[in-house]
């Protein structure tokens, strides 16, 4: 079985550029989460989907980060314009409504100088 | 709002020896389910263990298992036979049953041949 596939792995940007990650979860898999980690911390949620409905993006950034997940597979997350304080690594995570665990990809690096 | 503390930010243990590692967490939930990851330098997050929190039986899984204290809201790990490829960093992460996942700051284990 194929795990939770992210990309790209790592990303270099400048400040006031925008950035794009995506997400690709395990065959099957109905919820999807978003997650960034900073150096040293645990991972903070950033969006939760049920199938193409994000049901919990309290902890989102609006004004400069999205999130989509088209028909309710994969996933995109966007930042526009990253700022230096952006620089984390952004995780991914799927499971399913039948129980609480959670399987996370190995995440984007994401760099902003 | 839950809360998950590990007050413990490194620890270091000798091959083939035991060590335990601490998390505290806070909640008025009655249901919920606690899990230990392990987060090697790679940064896929791996689950070692979970606990559901209306079983009063400690989870264990080989090597690994824990103390759940319910009254006490403490979920320690215990890590029997350390070996090399156990050095990494564990979180202690908390999960309502909303199915968000609330993580401890991290506790880094290094194990010394």
């Amino acid at each position: 079985e194929a795990g939770v596939v992210q990309s790209p792995r790592y990303k270099i940007i400048e400040k006031k550029q925008p950035v794009a990650f995506w997400c690709n979860p395990i065959s099957g898999h109905n919820t999807l989460y978003w997650y960034r980690q900073n150096l040293g911390q645990g991972p903070e949620l950033l969006i939760r989907y049920e199938n193409e409905e994000a049901v919990d993006d309290s902890q989102l950034p609006k004004d400069r980060f999205s999130a989509e997940r088209l028909k309710g597979v994969d996933s995109t997350l966007k930042i526009q314009p990253a700022e230096l304080g952006d620089s984390a690594v952004y995780l991914c995570a799927s499971g399913t409504d039948r129980g609480p665990r959670q399987y996370f990809g190995p995440g984007t690096r994401l760099t902003v100088t | 709002a839950q809360t998950v503390t590990q007050s413990q930010p490194e620890m270091s243990v000798q091959e083939a020896e035991t060590v335990t590692l601490s998390c505290t967490y806070d909640t008025s939930e009655s249901d919920y389910y606690l899990f230990w990851y392990k987060q090697p330098p790679s940064r896929q997050m791996i689950l070692v263990i979970r606990q559901e929190a209306y079983k009063q039986q400690n989870a264990t899984e080989n090597r690994f298992s824990v103390n759940f204290q319910k009254a006490a809201k403490s979920f320690s790990l215990k890590i029997s036979d350390s070996q090399l490829g156990d050095a990494a960093m564990y979180f202690c992460a908390y999960c309502s049953n909303t199915g968000k996942l609330i993580f401890g700051q991290g506790t880094t284990l290094q194990v010394k041949p």
